[in-house]
């Protein structure tokens, strides 16, 4: 089974600090990818990376960077927490463009992240 | 801007009753299909998938039925139980254009509630 795993579950900072999620997939596929999940706006894609040291924006990243320094590895940062960075972070996975079934994500249990 | 949608924000059934949840989609170029689950407090969890070159697909308990011709997918489960109970979200994957990597799109969700 796919296993992908948080750093976190519950987390709790205070504006202004730097952030560090992280977030590990165990079954060695390309792509990764950080959501932020909030009521009423589902699930918006913060930045994903296709490969190692490769990253590309996604809808909202302003706020956010990400670090792939090792494959199964992807962190997401902020640089400086603010209060309307409080929300639930969810990692996923998914295999590579090249295999069958190559976009079923696989997600993590998600950290809540509050920024008080 | 997202293009999934779905037709009832909540459904509720009855314990042993079928269920059928509904999603509308408008990228016909969307090539892919996944349902995804989610409990309170944890992650999306991979339910089953469907690729555009197929109606139907079975898994245990559930199938999914895709109809392009008006965009419509839907999931249906049978013989619904108390633990089904979660927030039910369908996906469309697009690659965009000039891009090698698959997009998932999600919906914002229904929410499952099974009465016993």
């Amino acid at each position: 089974d796919v296993k992908v795993t948080q750093s976190s579950r519950y987390l709790v900072k205070r504006t202004g600090e730097k952030v560090f999620l992280e977030c590990v997939q165990d079954m060695d596929h390309e792509n990764m990818f950080w959501y932020r999940q909030d009521p009423g706006l589902g699930l918006r894609l913060i930045y994903f990376s296709y490969d190692v040291k490769m990253k590309e924006k996604g809808d909202i990243p302003e706020g956010y960077s990400v670090s792939r320094e090792k494959k199964e590895r992807f962190s997401l940062i902020l640089e400086s927490a603010s209060t309307n960075q409080t929300s639930m972070y969810l990692c996923a996975s998914s295999q590579g463009v090249l295999a069958a079934h190559t976009d079923t994500q696989y997600f993590g249990p998600g950290t809540r992240l509050t920024v008080l | 801007g997202e293009s999934v949608g779905l037709h009832l924000p909540t459904l509720s059934v009855q314990e042993g009753d079928n269920s059928i949840i509904n999603c509308a989609y408008s990228n016909s170029a969307s090539d892919y299909f996944i349902w995804y689950k989610q409990e309170s407090g944890k992650g999306p969890q991979f339910i089953i998938d469907i690729r555009s070159n197929m109606d139907k697909r079975q898994g245990q308990r559930v199938t999914v039925l895709l109809n392009k011709t008006v965009k419509h997918l839907s999931l249906q489960i049978a013989a619904t139980q108390p633990g089904d109970s979660a927030v039910y979200f369908c996906a469309e994957n697009k690659r965009d254009r000039g891009s090698t990597l698959g997009r998932l799109y999600f919906g914002r969700g229904t929410q499952l509630t099974v009465w016993p």
